[in-house]
């Protein structure tokens, strides 16, 4: 069974603070995976990764693809009150039927 | 550009009674996807639609189907609710036909309370 596992489920840090966040994978078919920011109700993209070892950047944010090792990471450098959300990780899987695997999440949330 | 649009925000319904959902793309997207977000379970890939036709679709109950009109609107309905099809779903839209899954805008949701 296709499983996108997220760690951790939650995270409190302060303002400034540099944060990681995990996201494996264990699917067949392997298309992509993508990082979501979910604040309120709709989540918002950030990231699409296809390839191992390119980074992607934005801003204070990058993420990073290990298909070898069958995960991601997620970095946040100099934390801010508004990075406050959960972060979703997603694995698109191709083939006859494609599907998207979501993981249950990471909430940060960042103190002043 | 408006964004994605969906219909109604909130809902509650009884065990047994059906519901349907709408969810407007944003305009010139063609393909329409549907979600279940629970505490319990996260967010959960319902279908896809493309063109009037399901491309892709998760691991849910017949009772969970969904239709896509000419005008790209789309229609999701629940038949035979369970307190447990109480969720926030959430719908997206993409342009890109042939990646529909990667390039998605996510709409407000619909809030379902199911009694």
């Amino acid at each position: 069974e296709d499983k996108v596992v997220q760690s951790p489920l939650s995270l409190v840090v302060h303002e400034g603070d540099t944060v990681t966040l995990n996201c494996s994978y264990e699917v067949t078919n392997f298309r992509s995976l993508l990082w979501y920011k979910q604040e309120k109700k709709a989540p918002t993209f950030l990231f699409m990764l296809t390839s191992s070892g390119i980074e992607k950047k934005s801003g204070r944010l990058s993420s990073i693809l290990d298909k070898k090792e069958l995960f991601s990471i997620l970095n946040i450098t100099a934390t801010q009150t508004g990075d406050s959300a959960v972060y979703l990780c997603a694995v698109v899987t191709g083939g006859s039927q494609g599907n998207l695997i979501f993981g249950k999440g990471t909430k940060l949330s960042v103190k002043p | 550009k408006a964004g994605v649009t969906q219909t109604p925000r909130y809902l509650i319904k009884t065990r047994g009674q059906q519901v349907t959902l709408s969810c407007s793309p944003i305009s010139g997207h063609r393909s329409v996807s549907w979600y279940q977000q629970t505490p319990g379970q996260g967010l959960q890939f319902l279908f896809e639609y493309f063109s009037e036709t399901q491309r892709n679709k998760g691991n849910f109950p017949g009772r969970f189907s969904g239709r896509q009109f000419s005008n790209s609107r789309s229609e999701m309905n629940v038949s035979t609710l369970e307190l447990g099809d109480s969720a926030l779903y959430l719908c997206a839209s993409s342009f890109f036909p042939g990646g529909g899954l990667e390039t998605q805008y996510f709409g407000p949701g619909t809030r379902l309370l199911v009694l």
